[in-house]
Parts: C-alpha cells; sequence; structure tokens
C-alpha cells in the first residue's frame, strides 16, 4: 500500500483565520515532506522532515508552521495567510537515504485565502 | 547546479498510439536519481517510474518506459499504447545528490500536459 492521506480535500479561510492541513502515511517512511503547488506549474519544496525532526526549511514565511507529531503525522498550521498563498498543498513521504527511494505523494489540499 | 529541462509544454496523441516526452537534466554529480510523476487533473502526484544513474537497462513498468541516455542527459518517458485516462500533466523530476550520497530534495521540470484523444 503506497497511500498518503491528506484532509481536508478543499479548505477557504480569511487572511486572520488559523487553520490547519494534516497529511498521514502508514508505509514506515521516515521522511515526510510539504509541497505547495501553484497552476500549472511544478510543486516547491517547503519543509521536509527526517525522523520526525526539522531537516529543510525552504525559506518559507513564518505563516506556515510544520508539526511531526510522530512518524506517520505531519500537520501544516496556517495563520494569516495572504490570498497568494492559495495553491493545492501536496504532503508526500518516502523511505531515507538512497536515489531510488520514492516520494509517494497525497492527493492535496485545495486552498483558498480570500 | 542541477536542472530538469521538459521542452514540450503540450502535447497531442491518439488513443491506442505511442507518445514520448522529452526530459533532459543537468547534473555535475555521479550519483542520481530520474522519476516521473503524472498528475491528473484532480492533483494527486502518481509516481510511473524510476532510473538511477548506474542502470544499464531503461527502466520498465507495464505501458510505461524510459529512454535514457546518459551520455545526452536525457530521460525521456516513452507512453505505449495511449489511453484516455493518460491525459494528465507529466513532471520529470530529478534527485538531487550531494557528496555521492541522495538528499532528500526533488528537482521538477516544468511539466508537459498530454492530451490523449479518441
Amino acid at each position: 500500500d503506497t497511500e498518503v492521506t491528506q484532509t481536508p480535500k478543499h479548505l477557504v479561510m480569511g487572511m486572520t483565520n488559523k487553520k490547519s492541513l494534516k497529511c498521514e502515511q502508514h508505509m514506515g517512511h521516515r521522511a515526510m515532506y510539504w509541497y505547495k503547488q501553484k497552476a500549472k506549474k511544478p510543486p516547491e519544496l517547503m519543509f521536509v522532515y527526517s525522523y520526525e525532526k526539522l531537516s529543510i526549511n525552504e525559506s518559507v514565511p513564518s505563516r506556515f508552521s510544520p508539526e511531526c507529531p510522530n512518524s506517520s503525522l505531519l500537520n501544516l498550521h496556517l495563520h494569516a495567510l495572504q490570498p497568494e498563498d492559495s495553491a493545492l498543498y501536496l504532503c508526500a513521504s518516502s523511505l531515507l537515504g538512497l536515489f531510488q527511494e520514492t516520494q509517494y505523494f497525497g492527493p492535496g489540499t485545495r486552498l483558498l485565502v480570500l | 547546479a542541477q536542472k530538469i529541462t521538459q521542452t514540450q509544454p503540450g502535447m497531442f496523441v491518439q488513443e491506442k498510439e505511442a507518445v514520448t516526452l522529452d526530459c533532459t537534466y543537468d547534473t555535475s554529480d555521479q550519483s542520481y536519481g530520474l522519476f516521473w510523476y503524472k498528475q491528473p487533473s484532480s492533483g494527486e502526484m502518481i509516481f510511473l517510474i524510476y532510473q538511477g544513474s548506474y542502470d544499464e537497462q531503461n527502466a520498465t513498468e507495464g505501458r510505461y518506459s524510459l529512454n535514457f541516455q546518459k551520455a545526452r542527459k536525457s530521460a525521456n518517458l516513452v507512453i505505449s499504447a495511449s489511453q484516455l485516462g493518460d491525459s494528465a500533466m507529466y513532471f520529470c523530476a530529478m534527485r538531487e545528490g550531494r557528496y555521492g550520497g541522495a538528499t532528500n530534495k526533488l528537482i521538477f521540470g516544468t511539466g508537459t500536459l498530454l492530451a490523449v484523444q479518441p
């Protein structure tokens, strides 16, 4: 089973709201990722967690706050977002260490910031 | 810097025909991995196929094959017997290497939008 689940599928929020995106995998993967994808563009890496520790932060604004409570769960906390943050947010997971370790993606959360 | 180039923004193919999606890459590393993903309009990125830089044979997965030409730094995806469900965006990606090992970063190309016509 190569399933990564994400909730919610769609989210509309105002610029003053606080919301969270959730991601879950049960493949025993120890690396988890958040990507942001604008329409007709490739995904852009935001954060990487390795063994539940933040290993890569691609200079993402602090209004995005990732959290990895355990090896199966990954959250992205959103606060005071801007309309330009509207995008598809993809979660992925993989094993670590080797070039052939594939990143498996979830279905994404489509976020609209009003 | 490592880079992936997909020069075909869009492609059309007739159902049941074969189609080749182009991908070239640029890296100074000897070790790297190349991936193809399919993204339908629903949004999910679906892993299709992987090719390692030291793999001597071209990778195949069902109707998908990867035409790997290392000297030319190309990794083209070939889809045989196209189906209507193959209509999607296709991304080529490279696993970045560092000091002979793999990092956790994937570098994506800009994608090719494939439309399969009945």
